[in-house]
């Protein structure tokens, strides 16, 4: 299957820092990328949908000026987490299809624990 | 109507048992049921899916039953062993590329051996 790689896999923070998360397609190209967040225990639930060279478009409650996102290429999407506080932990997965299917492959996810 | 709703939260079988998990959707322009395996501090990973062309589809120990008429689907697990102990969750899309999908709540399966 297609490789998605996100980084960094952990990361633990002072409150009212940010923090940026990467999601690269390895081996192929996504012009749409898809960021989800998941609690513990809990299902995955859609943040934002990115797209290579426009604005992403943000599920209804997900506050954009927080949530940063940038598709700068057709293998690149990255996340930042603006001025994070503790109820911003949580464990951050970013999805990717090779455009030719419907298939969504998932990058390894990130937990991030703000202090 | 965007949600998928999962049965059962838990589930616990004996090594060789065959757990099923079930789904059930209200949009009916969904037209792609995919299943992903999902390990603590990990990505899901995409194990099986289905269109609803077809009632049924296999990959290994790992089947899909899909009934279009109620708007159900699942997922049997044959032979089913430790290491398949995991978090599973249905999901469904509308099965064009670059769609997101919508996912189930999850179910925690534990196989003792």
């Amino acid at each position: 299957g297609a490789v998605v790689s996100q980084h960094p896999s952990r990361v633990i923070c002072k409150s009212g820092t940010s923090v940026k998360i990467e999601c690269r397609s390895l081996d192929f190209q996504a012009t749409t990328m898809f960021w989800y967040r998941q609690f513990p225990k809990q299902s995955l639930m859609l943040m934002a949908t990115s797209n290579e060279g426009s604005k992403a478009t943000y599920e209804q409650g997900v506050e954009k000026d927080k949530f940063l996102i940038n598709h700068a290429s057709l293998t690149l999407s990255t996340l930042t987490v603006t001025s994070a506080h503790p109820e911003d932990s949580s464990f951050y997965i970013c999805s990717a299809s090779p455009g030719y299917n419907e298939k969504l492959f998932f990058g390894s996810g990130t937990q991030l624990s703000v202090l | 109507q965007q949600q998928v709703k999962q049965s059962p939260q838990s589930l616990i079988v004996q090594k060789g048992g065959i757990p099923i998990i079930n789904c059930a959707y209200e949009n009916t322009a969904f037209d792609y049921f995919p299943w992903y395996q999902q390990f603590p501090g990990k990505g899901p990973a995409l194990l099986i899916a289905i269109r609803p062309d077809v009632s049924e589809k296999k990959e290994g120990r790992f089947t899909i039953s899909f009934n279009k008429s109620a708007k159900q689907f699942s997922l049997h697990i044959m032979d089913s062993q430790p290491g398949d102990s995991a978090t599973y969750f249905c999901a469904a899309g509308a099965g064009q590329a670059g769609t997101a999908l919508i996912f189930g709540k999850g179910t925690t399966l534990s196989v003792s051996s």
